[in-house]
């Protein structure tokens, strides 16, 4: 199985703050990696897809870059809407995993 | 917009079978793939794995050979069936589609395994 390592599992940031998680896959994945966000009591929803694709409707302040083992979700400026968990999600290969999650919370 | 709802029930009995609906609306089955997610409580997200309209299936291997997903397209239902269960599979099941990931999910739904 394909192992994702979230950091850092838990970012207190301030509203405006520019946050970046990281994303490090066991093996390579090309761009197969996809960006979730959560929030409390419901389903994850998808922020970014094959790495860097924004889905309709997600604020361009979100961004994903990388390659191969490593990627990164930024967020440029943090809004009050945007704490919340964050998972990445691998679909290169089975089993799909997930990472453990980024907790970001207000400082 | 493809919506997706999980249906069943949320009390199950240990070493007895999970048994859980998924119905779609808004959109055809006949495209993508149909997944199952599980997230126990404060925890992370677990792929459970997926099933496509011919029957196609690639399950997790953590959950060895308990597992068994299905599709009714006369239906547009897919399901998700978890045998021999423990307090161990206690968490929300989501079932969740999409293009090149999941695009789509349910809401989720509780599956409580008691003793």
């Amino acid at each position: 199985d394909i192992q994702l390592t979230q950091s850092p599992s838990f970012l207190s940031a301030s509203v405006g703050d520019r946050v970046t998680i990281t994303c490090r896959a066991s093996q390579g994945i090309t761009s197969f990696l996809a960006w979730y966000q959560q929030r409390a009591g419901k389903a994850p929803k998808l922020l970014i897809s094959t790495t860097s694709t924004l889905q309709s409707g997600v604020p361009s302040r979100f961004s994903g870059s990388g390659s191969g083992t490593e990627f990164t979700l930024t967020i440029s400026s943090l809004q009050p809407e945007d704490f919340a968990t964050y998972y990445c999600q691998q679909l290169n290969s089975y089993p799909l995993t997930f990472g453990q999650g980024t907790r970001l919370d207000i400082k | 917009q493809v919506q997706l709802q999980e249906s069943g029930p949320g009390l199950v009995k240990s070493s007895e079978t999970l048994s859980l609906t998924c119905a779609v609306s808004g959109g055809s089955i006949s495209r993508w793939f149909w997944n199952w997610i599980r997230q126990p409580a404060g925890k992370g997200l677990e792929w459970l794995g997926r099933v496509y309209i011919n029957g196609n299936t690639n399950y997790n291997p953590s959950l060895k050979s308990r597992v068994t997903m299905s599709v009714d397209t006369s239906k547009n239902h897919f399901y998700l069936s978890l045998t021999s269960v423990t307090a161990a599979d206690t968490a929300i099941y989501y079932c969740a589609t999409g293009d090149r990931a999941l695009d789509y999910w349910g809401q989720g739904a509780l599956v409580t395994v008691s003793s």
